[in-house]
């Protein structure tokens, strides 16, 4: 079984320019997680999906962090402008249902570096 | 507010000793807690969960307890081995229509075992 696929990996820019991330889940796995991991911290939920349906996006910055996943299968998370603060791993997990009792999957993660 | 607690400091433990990592917790009632290892450069990977009625749960040479009147999980690790050595991190769950699905993690407690 595939795992939990994220591109690109590593990604330098500069403050106040754009970045995107992409996630492809576990196929079959209805419910899709952003996470935030600052170095030395656990990771924080950024938004969750249900399908194509967003569950929870409380602690999503909106007013620079925007998520999609269009077709309830892969996602992409976008961040503009970026803010120094926003260097981070950013991780994508899956998981079947959404059930609390279920396992989250993750992805290797996407390392960014705001300059 | 909801605060999860793990050592801050890097467990430093000999070959063949048994770890032993605390995750306290206040201001929550979790349904659900997990166990993820999570090595450098990559995403976490789930250990174990235990429900708030079990009081133990084991898998191999790994062993979990949940005190919900402590409001505490201990994760062993017995007869360590280098292979070990990771960070290990805690993640709570709730089973109200709020928190369905969403785990809070831990910053984690890193183990280093020695030869």
């Amino acid at each position: 079984e595939a795992g939990v696929a994220q591109s690109p990996r590593y990604k330098i820019i500069e403050k106040r320019q754009s970045v995107a991330f992409w996630c492809n889940p576990i196929s079959g796995h209805a419910t899709l997680y952003w996470y935030q991991q600052i170095l030395g911290q656990g990771p924080k939920l950024l938004i969750q999906f249900q399908n194509n349906g967003v569950v929870d996006d409380s602690q999503l910055p909106k007013d620079r962090f925007s998520a999609e996943r269009l077709k309830g299968v892969d996602s992409t998370l976008k961040i503009q402008p970026a803010k120094l603060e926003d260097s981070a791993v950013y991780l994508c997990a899956s998981s079947f249902w959404g059930n609390p009792q279920e396992t989250q999957y993750f992805g290797p993660g996407t390392r960014l570096l705001v300059l | 507010s909801q605060k999860i607690e793990q050592n801050s400091e890097a467990l430093n433990i000999q070959e063949g000793k048994t770890a032993t990592l605390t995750c306290n917790y206040t201001n929550y009632s979790p349904a659900y807690l997990q166990w993820y290892r999570q090595d450098p450069g990559r995403g976490p990977v789930f250990l174990l969960l235990i429900r708030e009625n079990e009081k133990e749960k084991r898998k191999e040479r790994l062993k979990v307890t949940f005190d919900t009147t402590l409001k505490q999980s201990l994760f062993h690790i017995t007869a360590s081995q280098p292979a070990d050595s990771a960070t290990y991190l805690c993640a709570l769950g709730g089973m109200t229509t709020d928190s369905w699905g969403k785990f809070q993690f831990g910053a984690g407690t890193q183990v280093v075992v020695t030869p």
